[in-house]
Parts: C-alpha cells; sequence; structure tokens
C-alpha cells in the first residue's frame, strides 16, 4: 500500500536531548513538509522540501533541522534549541505535479512530548 | 490579522441537519483552497478542494469560494455523528512562496 509513515508514534524527551522524528513515503512524492500542530491551532510549517539535497526553512524553523537525502526519507530533529517542543508533529507530502493544487496528503503523526 | 480565519466553534448541529462551515483569507492572490478534516489524535484528510468562484459538490459536501468576499466554506448535508471532527480550512496563497496556510479548525458535533 501506498502511503507515508512516520515514526514513533509517541516520543517522549528529556530536557537538552535531541530527538529525531522519522518520515517515510513511498508515493513518489517529490515535495515533503514538516508542521507542527498544537492545541486549538493550526498547523504551521516547520521545514519543507522540494527535491532531494535540498529544503528550506519554513515559518518555524528555528530548534529544529531537517535532511533530505532520499526522495522517500525526510527526517526532522529536534534539538535542544527548541525551548517547547511539546507537540503533534505531522509529514506531509505532495506530488510535483498535482495540477496546481498542491494537495497535502498526511502521515498518522508523532506526538512529542518533554519530560 | 490572521492569515486563514476560522470559528473555532464548537459548532453543535442535529443529526441529519446541515453543517455549515466558514473560512475567510487575507491574501487576494490565493489560488488554492482546501477543506480537511481531522478526528481526535489522527491526522488531517482532505475532504475537499476548490480553485474557481462557485459550489463545487462531492457527495454530501460542497464546498463554496468567493474570491471577491475572499470567503470559503464547507457545506455538511445529512450530518451524521462520524461527521464529528475538526474541519481545517488551508489556502495556497501568493505569499510566502506559494505556501499552504492552515486555519486553526472549526469543531463540528453532529448530535444523534
Amino acid at each position: 500500500d501506498g502511503g507515508i509513515t512516520q515514526s514513533p508514534k509517541y516520543l517522549f524527551r528529556k530536557e537538552g536531548q535531541n530527538v529525531t522524528l522519522s518520515c517515510e513515503q513511498n508515493l513518489n512524492h517529490d515535495a515533503m513538509y514538516w508542521y507542527r500542530q498544537d492545541p486549538g491551532q493550526g498547523l504551521r510549517l516547520i521545514y519543507y522540501s522540494q527535491i532531494v539535497n535540498d529544503f528550506q526553512k519554513g515559518d518555524i524553523a528555528e530548534g529544529y533541522s531537517v535532511s533530505r537525502e532520499k526522495k522517500e526519507s525526510f527526517p526532522l530533529t529536534v534539538t535542544s534549541a527548541q525551548k517547547n517542543p511539546t507537540a503533534f508533529y505531522l509529514c506531509a507530502s505532495t506530488p510535483a505535479d498535482s495540477g496546481g493544487t498542491d494537495t497535502q496528503y498526511f502521515g498518522p503523526g508523532t506526538r512529542l512530548t518533554v519530560l | 490579522q490572521k492569515e486563514v480565519e476560522q470559528n473555532s466553534g464548537p459548532l453543535s448541529v442535529p443529526e441529519g441537519a446541515i453543517a455549515s462551515l466558514n473560512c475567510t483569507y487575507s491574501d487576494r492572490g490565493s489560488q488554492s483552497f482546501f477543506w480537511y478534516r481531522q478526528y481526535s489524535g489522527k491526522s488531517p484528510e482532505l475532504i475537499m478542494f476548490i480553485y474557481s468562484n462557485g459550489d463545487k459538490e462531492d457527495g454530501r459536501f460542497t464546498a463554496q469560494l468567493n474570491k471577491a468576499s475572499q470567503y470559503v466554506s464547507l457545506l455538511i448535508r445529512d450530518s451524521q455523528p462520524s461527521d464529528s471532527a475538526t474541519y481545517l480550512c488551508a489556502v495556497k496563497g501568493r505569499t510566502g512562496g506559494f505556501k499552504t496556510i492552515f486555519g486553526a479548525g472549526t469543531r463540528l458535533f453532529v448530535k444523534a
């Protein structure tokens, strides 16, 4: 089955610790995105990547880092510099040619909690 | 002013009624408009997209777009308890390199 997978589903981080969230897709999509969702708020863009080996900062990139070494994979690292990382993290992807609609397909999400 | 605004709700409707969800956006150059449904603890799933003025129907769902008023809505006919969820309005705009901007969502409760 084609889709987007994220792991782990739940993640606990101690203060001062870096953690990495995994996102893999087998949809052959070119663009991938990371969003953060806090209670009662919309999705905020952290980073996005339109092609392999290239990525751009979104609206709230501070304290986060990404890599895009393979088309299928776009891992997100939450560094110790991110002071309030507790949130629901969503990975999404879009095909290169979506007819201009840019429909985003989401993974199941990772819920990160700081202990 | 937020770029994409939605009433947070909750909006409560009886089963079988029409639920009307509204969204306004600030960027007049916006090109594509989306409605996503998100169940509690789950990721958003696309319901509909629309990019031309007017109505677009898909089963029990109708999206309505009025670019002059910078307004997009979603109507759900014959609402079912399974429609209870948060509905996110998303807009692909001209600013910021054509990023997709999401509203905070409207919580809908359909009472059986």
